[in-house]
């Protein structure tokens, strides 16, 4: 069976500070990765993904993950954080392109400090 | 992008009643949607596949006849949470599958038993 883990329930970074938020999983076979940013009172947007191809993948504002196979990793990165991605993220595995029949971690909650 | 709606976004509800929550997707078509829930601090949980003009897939250990779920068209689901008790509290989110396999998730459903 599949599982994710963000280690991280919670981090705070400073504005204009970069930023990694961990994700590792658990899957027998080439992983579908997805990356999700859920603010307050929104659904899930989604950030990211990675299929096949390039290890590292650029998404939108700004973020990008590296997949890293021997590690079981697909962290997101972004190098300059601001105020508005004050959030929610989740990090989902699955076996197919899309992510509804996949496992989502249980999230890390983003705090930025001014 | 595309847009999925959800309705409510909150509801209170006494125990033993009924609650229906409609998803909407707005500018696309889904023959494809899904539902989770999602409990504080945690990740979301599928609970079911809908798809329309056919019954929906059920998770494992997902009551069929306490969360019913009718996909009559190709722009809405609806979940009835039957029989509601206080443990049914939580919030329920909805995702439709549009072109390429994108998912889009609806801003979530506060659902309160008393």
């Amino acid at each position: 069976a599949q599982s994710v883990t963000q280690p991280d329930i919670h981090i705070t970074v400073s504005e204009g500070a970069s930023l990694e938020l961990r994700c590792n999983y658990s899957y027998g076979a080439t992983p579908y990765l997805f990356w999700y940013v859920q603010s307050p009172g929104q659904g899930l947007q989604l950030l990211l993904k990675y299929f096949s191809g390039d290890t590292l993948v650029q998404g939108i504002k700004g973020f990008e993950a590296e997949f890293k196979r021997s590690q079981s990793s697909f962290n997101l990165r972004k190098p300059s954080v601001h105020w508005s991605d004050a959030a929610e993220y989740f990090c989902a595995v699955g076996y197919n392109t899309n992510a509804g029949k996949s496992t989502f971690g249980d999230g890390t909650t983003l705090t930025v400090k001014p | 992008g595309a847009v999925v709606s959800q309705h409510p976004s909150w509801v209170i509800c006494k125990s033993g009643t009924s609650v229906k929550i409609e998803c909407r997707s707005l500018d696309f078509q889904a023959t494809t949607m899904f539902w989770y829930r999602q409990f504080p601090k945690q990740s979301l949980m599928l609970m079911a596949t809908s798809n329309e003009g056919s019954k929906a897939t059920y998770e494992q250990g997902v009551e069929k006849d306490k969360f019913l779920i009718n996909h009559a068209s190709l722009t809405l689901s609806t979940l009835t949470v039957t029989s509601a008790h206080p443990e049914d509290s939580s919030f329920y989110i909805c995702s439709a599958l549009g072109q390429g396999d994108e998912q889009y998730f609806g801003p979530g459903t506060r659902l309160t038993v008393t």
